[in-house]
């Protein structure tokens, strides 16, 4: 079956520490991107690629940062510098970037203390 | 500045009632709205619309769009506890950012027995 796979579900770090969620896809999709989640929030975007090695940043990227070498992955990496990390993070993928629906990951939530 | 804002924010019925959800929206040079479920964790895509006054429909949820007027209605008939989600409305704006959609906070469906 295809789809967007992100690990680990969820994922505990100490404050200071730089962690990366993973986000694969098997869907054959040009387009991938990065959500932040916050109670009573909208989504909100972080980052995202249209092709491999090409990525650009969304609204709330300070602090992140991200990779696509490869097609199927569009890792995050969560820096010390992200003021707030502990949040849902949710990774989705599209066809045609925003003509198209997007496809997303079951999310990875983190949490720093 | 962009903004999609959804209505109500939260809603409780019982099973067999009829429910509307609305989304409002203000973007420069609009291109579609989506739709999407939230019950857990991965959204799931619903409808998307591009065109005012056509009817989407799927089973028992529909929805359609009102260009003129900026906003749009998800309806679901003869509600199941199944469709206690949050509910999600998103509107992809034109022109040259190809990846945005702007998120409105949800609505959160709650179908008692």
């Amino acid at each position: 079956d295809g789809g967007i796979t992100q690990s680990p579900k969820y994922l505990f770090r100490k404050e200071g520490q730089n962690v990366t969620l993973s986000c694969e896809q098997n869907l054959n999709h040009d387009a991938m991107y990065w959500y932040r989640q916050d109670p009573g929030q909208g989504l909100r975007l972080i980052y995202y690629s249209q092709i491999v090695n090409d990525f650009q940043k969304g609204d709330i990227a300070e602090g992140y940062s991200v990779s696509r070498e490869k097609k199927e992955s569009f890792p995050l990496t969560v820096t010390s510098a992200q003021k707030n990390p502990t949040a849902f993070y949710l990774c989705a993928s599209s066809i045609q970037g925003i003509l198209s629906p997007l496809h997303f990951g079951n999310g990875t939530r983190l949490t720093v203390t | 500045e962009d903004k999609v804002v959804q209505s109500p924010l939260s809603l409780v019925v019982h099973e067999g009632d009829t429910v509307t959800l609305n989304c409002s929206y203000e973007v420069t040079n609009f291109r579609s709205l989506l739709w999407y479920k939230q019950e857990k964790k991965a959204p799931t895509f619903l409808f998307m619309l591009t065109s005012s006054g056509i009817e989407k429909k799927s089973g028992r949820l529909s929805s359609i769009l009102d260009k003129k007027e900026l906003f749009s209605i998800l309806n679901i008939t003869a509600t199941q506890t199944g469709d206690s989600a949050v509910y999600l409305c998103a509107v992809a704006p034109g022109g040259g950012s190809q990846g945005n959609l702007i998120f409105g906070k949800g609505t959160k469906l709650s179908v008692k027995p």
